[in-house]
């Protein structure tokens, strides 16, 4: 398996301001990170797919620009939510691919972000 | 295009009972499916794949079938217990060329065990 770590685990922040959400891989180099974000009553919707040393890919409809995703090393990515809005509340939660078993994902605790 | 369901109501069953959530699939031929446990205010967890040359697969009390004539995946808890309450999600990969590792989720079935 693989043992991801997700932080914060909740955040409150204002409208207008940014968020960081930070992933790590704690048991492996993880070259291929996946976020997710999840409404209430509701399923995992992927994001975008977070390569080390390149680009992220965004899922159709996810404004890149809004969403910043950094992986800047083989344990660590970062997801930013530039001037959060209300409607951007929501449980976002992060995975890598399995080390063994590419197909299979482990994933972080989530983060709960509310934007006043 | 291509949707994956599950029961959205949630399913209450009695304590050792056999527990019993479908999955179904349209418009694809996935190379295999995925259920994953979350519970609330958590990340899923990983429980069991299965390949579409398998027809069962089993892990302790746990056992899933995949019917890719029916497009239809099983997800059985035996003996179940009250720990098992929580939201079970099936997953394929849907990407267009298939191999992939892109996950689509269901809704997921909210499972509770009561005593």
């Amino acid at each position: 398996g693989a043992v991801v770590s997700q932080h914060p685990s909740w955040v409150i922040c204002k409208s207008g301001t940014s968020v960081k959400i930070e992933c790590r891989s704690l048991d492996f180099q993880a070259t291929t990170m996946f976020w997710y974000r999840q409404f209430p009553k509701q399923s995992l919707m992927l994001m975008a797919t977070s390569n080390e040393g390149s680009k992220a890919t965004y899922e159709q409809g996810v404004e890149k620009d809004k969403f910043l995703i950094n992986h800047a090393s083989l344990t660590l990515s970062t997801l930013t939510v530039t001037s959060a809005h209300p409607e951007d509340s929501s449980f976002y939660i992060c995975s890598t691919e399995g080390q063994g078993v590419k197909n299979i994902q482990y994933f972080g605790a989530g983060t709960r972000l509310s934007v006043l | 295009s291509q949707k994956i369901e599950q029961n959205s109501e949630a399913l209450n069953i009695q304590e050792g009972k056999t527990a019993t959530l479908t999955c179904n699939y349209t418009n694809y031929s996935p190379a295999y499916l995925q259920w994953y446990r979350q519970d609330p205010g958590r990340g899923p967890v990983f429980l069991l794949l299965i390949r579409e040359n398998e027809k069962e697969k089993r892990k302790e009390r746990l056992k899933v079938t995949f019917d890719t004539t029916l497009k239809q995946s099983l997800f059985h808890i035996t003996a179940s217990q009250p720990a098992d309450s929580a939201t079970y999600l099936c997953a394929l990969d849907m990407s267009p060329a298939g191999g992939g590792n892109k996950l689509t989720f269901g809704t997921g079935t909210q499972l509770k065990v009561e005593l």
